[in-house]
């Protein structure tokens, strides 16, 4: 089946610094693919949709400079949290989805600034 | 007021039990119903995918959308503790699952 991966599965940095998320879709093209962020015990918050060769599109709140995302290839999107700070640590999925097929999600990546 | 809520939990049951969870929602535009597992400091898998109102059964889950009273319910039957884990529904308006709205989760727990 279609799989989603997410990499680095969890990564702490130090505050001020930017850290890169990635998100491949394995075995299946993706022209979009939505990034997600999670706090303890709450629900999912879309942050952006990302499309291949395109800028993303950021839901509202979500500042887009905090959170670049580019979409360079139809396989890989990546988010980039720039100078973190202890609030930005979260849980960041990111989902994609094959044509006619429903939404994988990935693994998810745990990110502590520190 | 959210759009989506979710009975909070949690929830714990002894093994072979049936669990209930629901939802309910404001927003009438919903069209598809999704149910989502997530195990601890994973991301969500689909377990149940329906369109508009009616029941949807896949094994041991039921899945039953209510839209007169915006209402979705998931039924797990014979409880496993494998099932322990936050169960998550989701709703959206086409077929864009990706910009679902989704409730807090309900987390199970179905103790031997």
């Amino acid at each position: 089946g279609a799989v989603v991966s997410q990499h680095p599965s969890w990564v702490i940095c130090k505050s001020g610094t930017s850290v890169k998320i990635e998100c491949r879709s394995l075995d299946f093209q993706a022209t979009t693919m939505f990034w997600y962020r999670q706090f303890p015990k709450q629900s999912l918050m879309l942050m952006a949709t990302s499309n291949e060769g395109s800028k993303a599109t950021y839901e509202q709140g979500v500042e887009k400079d905090k959170f670049l995302i580019n979409h360079a290839s139809l396989t890989l999107s990546t988010l980039t949290v720039t100078s973190a700070h202890p609030e930005d640590s979260s849980f960041y999925i990111c989902s994609a989805s094959p044509p006619l097929d429903t939404i994988y999600f990935g693994e998810g990546s745990w990110l502590t600034v520190v | 007021q959210k759009e989506v809520e979710q009975d909070p939990g949690p929830l714990s049951v002894p093994e072979g039990a049936i669990v209930s969870l629901n939802c309910t929602y404001s927003n009438s535009a919903f069209q598809y119903f999704m149910w989502y597992r997530q195990y601890s400091r994973k991301g969500p898998e689909l377990l149940m995918y329906t369109y508009s109102s009616g029941n949807k059964e896949d094994g041991r889950f039921t899945a039953q959308v209510d839209k007169s009273s915006k209402y979705i319910s998931l039924f797990i039957r014979d409880s496993q503790p494998s099932d322990s884990a936050t169960y998550l529904c989701a709703m959206s308006v086409n077929t864009n699952a990706g910009k679902s709205t989704f409730g807090d989760g309900t987390t199970l727990t179905v103790k031997p």
